[in-house]
């Protein structure tokens, strides 16, 4: 099946400053990948689809100027949280969707904002 | 509205117990059900897919059910062992776009 890996898995940052996350599809061309949120002890919750090429479609409450998504290769898209707040301070995975088959996950990563 | 519901939130059993997670949906159209083993700090991991017509689906010791007529579903899990103990997430694929509506999860910690 698909591998999907992010980097970093974990990271600490003071407010006001921006993160990046990359997420890479390691044997599967991605023209779709998916960015998604999960607070402790809730489910995940898309944040936006992101897609090679062109811009990502974000879903609604979503900033798309605070979370900037760029999906510049068929294995690469990145998520920027720009000016991070202690509420943006969450776990962010990705994941790739090979059709109508099962999603693949990413391992996730842990942003916390102090 | 699309909904996914999971019974129960938590659930801890001894090891070598079964055990039978619930999964009721009100989603349409309906195009496919999915679990999912979450590990702590993991992404989750796929565990089934089933479409409408496929009432049982095994990977290993857990299998799935799906009753499309009640929109509900289960996931029983033969024979536990300690690294069971994960977050088991249904998510329901919806209609041609394939959104997913993700249930909020059943936390299953099986002890020795």
């Amino acid at each position: 099946g698909a591998v999907v890996s992010q980097h970093p898995s974990w990271v600490i940052c003071k407010s006001g400053t921006s993160v990046k996350i990359e997420c890479r599809s390691l044997d599967f061309q991605a023209t779709t990948m998916f960015w998604y949120r999960q607070f402790p002890k809730q489910s995940l919750m898309l944040m936006a689809t992101s897609n090679e090429g062109s811009k990502a479609t974000y879903e609604q409450g979503v900033e798309k100027d605070k979370f900037l998504i760029n999906h510049a290769s068929l294995t690469l898209s990145t998520l920027t949280v720009t000016s991070a707040h202690p509420e943006d301070s969450s776990f962010y995975i990705c994941s790739t969707d090979r059709g109508r088959e099962t999603q693949y996950f990413g391992p996730g990563t842990r942003l916390l904002v102090l | 509205k699309n909904q996914v519901e999971q019974s129960p939130q938590s659930l801890i059993i001894l090891e070598g117990k079964n055990c039978t997670l619930q999964c009721n949906y009100t989603v349409s159209p309906f195009s496919n059900l999915r679990w999912y083993k979450q590990d702590t700090g993991r992404g989750p991991v796929s565990l089934t897919i089933m479409t409408f017509s496929e009432n049982t689906k095994s990977n290993g010791r857990y299998t799935a059910t799906l009753d499309a007529d009640t929109k509900q579903s289960s996931l029983h899990i033969t024979a536990s062992q300690l690294s069971d103990s994960a977050s088991y997430i249904c998510v329901v694929s919806a209609g041609s776009t394939d959104k997913l509506i993700f249930g909020t999860g059943t936390r299953l910690q099986v002890f020795p």
